[in-house]
Formats: C-alpha cells, structure tokens, sequence
C-alpha cells in the first residue's frame, strides 16, 4: 500500500523558515516524480513545485510565487522527500501536500499545515 | 501563463447527470486529469488523460475532451459524489490546476 506522511508544519513568523518532510513507502521512490502542492484555508489547489528522479536528471521547477524562497530536495537512501522553504510570506499559510504521480496513478499524502503569522 | 477555468459550481439532484467543463488552451496538446475532494481529506484521482478512469473508480465517471476543453461526466450522481472537482494538466515544466468546482447533489 503507497503512503505518503507529511511532517514539519507549524506556526512560524513572516520572514522565518521552515522545512518540512514526507516519508514514501509501497513503491519504489527512487524512479519517482515528486511534488508538493498547497491549499490555503477555504481555497483551490496550488501547485508548488515538483523534482524527477535522478535517472531523470533530477532536476526541480517551482511555480512563479515561491520560486527563490522554495527548495526541493530528496534523499531516495531514506525514501524522503523535502520542502525547504525560506522568506515565508503569510500568503504562504496553506496545507502542504506531498505528491506522488505516473502516467496512470496519483498519490496524495494528507497534508501537513503551514501557518504564517506575527 | 497557462490557465485552466472551471465553473464556480454545479448542482444536481441525485440520479441526475452532472456534467463539469474544464477549459484552457493547453488542453489542445496535453492530457487532463480530474481530482475529487471532499472536506477535510486529500484530493483523489477519478479522471486521467482526459477519459481513463483508475481502478477503484465506480463506473458512473467518465471523461471526456474536444479542442480546449475537457469534461467531466458523473452519469446518475450520487449524494456521496457532493465534492470539490479540480481539472489539471501539465506543460513546459509549468502544471496548472483549475480553480475548482462545488458540485451539490441533493
């Protein structure tokens, strides 16, 4: 059974940090493509950003709003997947999803909250 | 930038088809997929590329697309469907969701 467990959410200060994890198992982390997607309170998804697996370059891309404060990393040796994020904004404060997907299957952890407030 | 447009909301009576469009031009050249989520949980695959359904999906979802738009078909909605409904796809390293659907069935 694939699952995926967010950690790390909490309650942090405009301009302050956070990194936040997402522990994969029933499937063969190594070959996937990960992602993180967020959901402010009572809005739509967003999607943050995504790394391929390192047989595919292992290359990140990040959409517009947190691109340069967000970083993506993996260690495919403890089945992890990161979410560093830097200069947090309180338009920031969302659910943070981790993502799992192939060309026919979509797999969704169940979140970890981020709040960014004073 | 890409963008993809869904109507606000949708509302049936159970039994009923709903149908929910999806609209963007990248859906010209890229495959669609359709998410559903319910208060307080994840978001669950139901449609991908345009019309396949995962296993575990009941029958009364399909899919479908023509030109810059794809559609979701829930044939005979049941009150369990009552749901938020994403469309998403994927180009130029950028992946874009739609805005979301609120599908009341009752």
């Amino acid at each position: 059974e694939v699952q995926l467990v967010e950690s790390g959410g909490d309650l942090v200060k405009p301009g302050g940090s956070l990194r936040l994890s997402c522990a994969a198992s029933g499937f063969t982390f190594s070959n996937a493509w990960m992602s993180w997607v967020r959901q402010a309170p009572g809005k739509g998804l967003e999607w943050v950003g995504r790394i391929k697996s390192k047989t595919d370059g292992g290359t990140t891309d990040y959409a517009a709003p947190v691109k340069g404060r967000f970083t993506i990393s993996r260690d495919d040796s403890k089945n992890t997947l990161y979410l560093q994020m830097n200069s947090l904004k309180t338009e920031d404060t969302a659910v943070y999803y981790c993502r799992s997907s192939s060309s026919d299957l979509d797999y969704w952890g169940q979140g970890t909250l981020v709040t960014v407030s004073s | 930038s890409y963008e993809l447009t869904q109507p606000s909301s949708v509302s049936v009576s159970p039994g009923q088809t709903a149908r929910i469009t999806c609209s963007g031009d990248v859906l010209a050249k890229k495959y669609a997929r359709w998410f559903q989520q319910k208060p307080g949980q994840a978001p669950v695959l139901v449609i991908y590329k345009d019309s396949e359904r995962p296993s575990g999906i009941p029958e009364r979802f399909s899919g479908s697309s023509s030109g810059t738009t794809v559609t979701l078909t829930i044939s005979g909605a049941q009150v369990e469907d009552e749901a938020d409904y994403y469309c998403y796809s994927a180009a130029d390293n950028n992946v874009i969701f739609g805005g979301g659907t609120k599908l009341t069935v009752l």
